[in-house]
């Protein structure tokens, strides 16, 4: 099994609206990513978490708040968006951050709106 | 920090033939290297990485890299492109150590387009 699977697929919010985005992996990898990607533009890393512990925060909005609840599972939670949030949202495992385990499988994305 | 840069933003090309996709990396230390492909509205694919060893990667559906450190590049090719190979390839690359430890960063990525 190489899969990250993310739900939802889709998701539109109101700018006053509380959601979450959830990713899952059963490879046994202990590092886990956020990424963000606008329109013709490449993956934008926002957060990596490392053995279940926050390892980088590339200076997100505190509107984005990750979480990582065990091994498995990493959240996104999403209070207070803009319009410009808009993106699609893209998970990613490795099994680790260095070494022969370096490289990310990612899941299919949330295709995220924000009216 | 580390950084890529993909030389072409779109590359068009007949079926069956030739195609190399370009990318240049700049780090201060010994870096990992990778190739994903994207189709619309999906997540990325790995092609192929370079992580240590043999300078020639060979990856998924024929496309092959090779790593030239002197050069510090990674170009992506394959000797006969199909119309299923549209998409956009993103180059990345991994520090090995120091700082960016652990982050991957991406080029701007290059659309191929295959015509029939």
């Amino acid at each position: 099994d190489t899969e990250v699977t993310q739900t939802p697929k889709h998701l539109v919010m109101g700018m006053t609206n509380k959601k979450s985005l959830k990713c899952e992996q059963h490879m046994g990898h202990r590092a886990m990513y956020w990424y963000k990607q606008k329109a013709k533009k490449p993956p934008e890393l926002m957060f990596v978490y490392s053995y279940e512990k926050l390892s980088i925060n590339e200076s997100v909005p505190s509107r984005f708040s990750p979480e990582c609840p065990n091994s498995s599972l990493l959240n996104l939670h999403l209070h207070a968006l803009q319009p410009e949030d808009s993106a699609l949202y893209l998970c990613a495992s490795s099994q680790d951050l260095a070494g022969i385990g370096t490289e990310a499988f990612f899941g299919q994305g949330t295709r995220l709106t924000v009216v | 920090a580390q950084s890529v840069t993909q030389l072409d933003s779109q590359v068009p090309v007949f079926e069956e033939a030739p195609v190399e996709l370009r990318c240049n990396y700049s780090s201060s230390v010994s870096v990992y290297l990778f190739w994903y492909v994207q189709y619309p509205n999906q997540g990325l694919q790995l092609l192929l990485k370079y992580l240590s060893g043999s300078t020639l990667v060979k990856g998924i559906n024929g496309f092959e890299a090779e790593f030239n450190k002197s050069q510090t590049s990674f170009h992506l090719r394959k000797p006969s492109v199909h119309i299923s190979d549209t998409a956009e390839y993103f180059c990345a690359v991994r520090n090995r150590g120091g700082t960016s430890y652990g982050k991957l960063t991406f080029g701007q990525g290059t659309i191929l387009t295959v015509h029939p």
